[in-house]
């Protein structure tokens, strides 16, 4: 089975650029989810939709971040414009269930490293 | 506020030994808790997950347990090899939300 699907792997943008980040979740998984960390953190979650419906967005910087998941599968998220703060691994996860509980098993892709200069 | 709490500091052992981590949270009420592994490069890998009505758990080398009176998780690996070393993860599922710790890193040395 094929996993969660990122990229690309690594981005350098120079401050008050635009980057966008594609995601791929693993077939027929209902419940996707976006989330940052920063080094020496754990992941927060940023945004998590469940088929292409928004579930939580709550710690969604929505002036700066925006995602949306057509057709229920893929995935992109935006930052426009970046900032020296937005520097993060932004991590990828999905999983079956179409209940959009957290108790669902997560799988997470190996995250987009972004460095904000 | 809100707060998960893991060792701050990282984790060396022998071979064979056991490693105790530990996760602490204040103002949560978590009707689950999972404990996750991360490689460098890597995303978190999901390991276990405990409910609030369960005060242990296994799986092969892995032992979880859940005190919601102390409002504490610890996650034991025992008879550890260089395999084992990792970053470990604990998260909290609260309010259908998943809340992770820093994590702690453990080396293991043959």
């Amino acid at each position: 089975e094929a996993g969660v699907a990122q990229s690309p792997r690594y981005k350098i943008i120079e401050k008050r650029q635009s980057v966008a980040f594609w995601c791929n979740p693993i077939s027929g998984h209902a419940t996707l989810y976006w989330y940052q960390q920063i080094l020496g953190q754990g992941p927060k979650l940023l945004i998590q939709f469940q088929n292409n419906g928004v579930v939580d967005d709550s710690q969604l910087p929505k002036d700066r971040f925006s995602a949306e998941r057509l057709k229920g599968v893929d995935s992109t998220l935006k930052i426009q414009p970046a900032k020296l703060e937005d520097s993060a691994v932004y991590l990828c996860a999905s999983s079956l269930g179409t209940s959009g509980r957290a108790t669902d098993t997560q799988y997470f892709g190996p995250g987009t490293r972004l460095t904000v200069l | 506020s809100q707060k998960i709490e893991q060792n701050s500091e990282a984790l060396n052992i022998q071979e064979g030994k056991t490693a105790t981590l530990t996760c602490n949270y204040t103002n949560y009420s978590p009707a689950y808790l999972q404990w996750y592994r991360q490689d460098p490069g890597r995303g978190p890998v999901f390991l276990l997950l405990i409910r609030e009505n369960e005060k242990e758990k296994r799986k092969e080398r892995l032992k979880v347990t859940f005190d919601t009176t102390l409002k504490q998780s610890l996650f034991h690996i025992t008879a550890s090899q260089p395999a084992d070393s990792a970053t470990y993860l604990c998260a909290l599922v609260s309010d259908y939300k998943l809340s992770f710790g820093a994590g702690t890193t453990v080396t293991v040395r043959a």
